[in-house]
């Protein structure tokens, strides 16, 4: 498959904990994105980290990105019940260019985060 | 607020019907996509685009038609729908990739939730 994989495929945690999800991938990327998504909706982008980089922040979110081993994750601290949804990395290959260059999704991470 | 939309947002039809999802995004974007899910499940592309007058089949083999005629414009087509096209069916954009952070964002739709009886 082409598609990463991720793991936990299924979280569930108290509120005010931190939540870890990861993900691997297969091939050389630009870069990762990390997407949410409510049930029954659609994608919401959350944050992207360059090839280049190795940590990004935002507000509760912190990504890493180990290049070497193909891999990332994702922390939410002090989860809250509203963080509750499916979470999604999505990989860009680098070296293709125009309509090829599509997004790569991985398998999702379910989290629940409980009161 | 991403400025793209779908409609339906839901469906439920009888076997052999012809159906046509819509989608429609006011960014400007040259690359759109349909992916399909299952509930819980991983994302499937079935069709892309990446301008006017240009479709690409996906990675998972899917019996609906697409085109793209307008930019702002995707719709999907099941000429003659069936129980296992039941899913859901979201519909992204995304602008021309030049290794730019905003423009290697992804759009997505809300989705249509199809049932097919």
């Amino acid at each position: 498959s082409q598609q990463g994989e991720e793991d936990p495929q299924a979280l569930s945690i108290q509120e005010g904990e931190n939540a870890t999800m990861n993900c691997s991938y297969k091939t050389s990327i630009n870069n990762l994105q990390w997407y949410r998504q409510n049930s029954g909706r659609g994608l919401v982008h959350l944050i992207l980290i360059r090839s280049n980089e190795r940590e990004k922040h935002s507000g509760r979110l912190r990504v890493t990105l180990d290049t070497s081993k193909k891999s990332s994750s994702l922390l939410i601290t002090a989860s809250r019940a509203a963080d509750t949804a499916s979470y999604f990395c999505a990989t860009l290959r680098t070296g293709v260019t125009g309509g090829g260059n599509k997004l790569t999704f991985g398998t999702g991470t379910q989290l629940k985060v409980e009161l | 607020e991403a400025d793209i939309y779908q409609t339906p947002r839901y469906l439920v039809i009888g076997t052999g019907k012809k159906i046509t999802l819509e989608c429609s995004q006011t960014m400007g974007h040259d690359k759109m996509y349909w992916y399909q899910q299952d509930p819980g499940m991983e994302l499937h592309l079935i069709h892309y685009s990446y301008g006017v007058n240009s479709t690409e089949k996906g990675d998972l083999s899917s019996e609906s038609t697409v085109s793209r005629i307008r930019t702002e414009h995707f719709p999907l087509t099941l000429e003659s729908a069936r129980p296992s096209h039941t899913s859901q069916y979201l519909c992204a954009s995304r602008s021309s990739s030049s290794g730019d952070r905003v423009a290697d964002t992804q759009y997505f739709g809300p989705g249509t939730r199809l049932t097919v009886l």
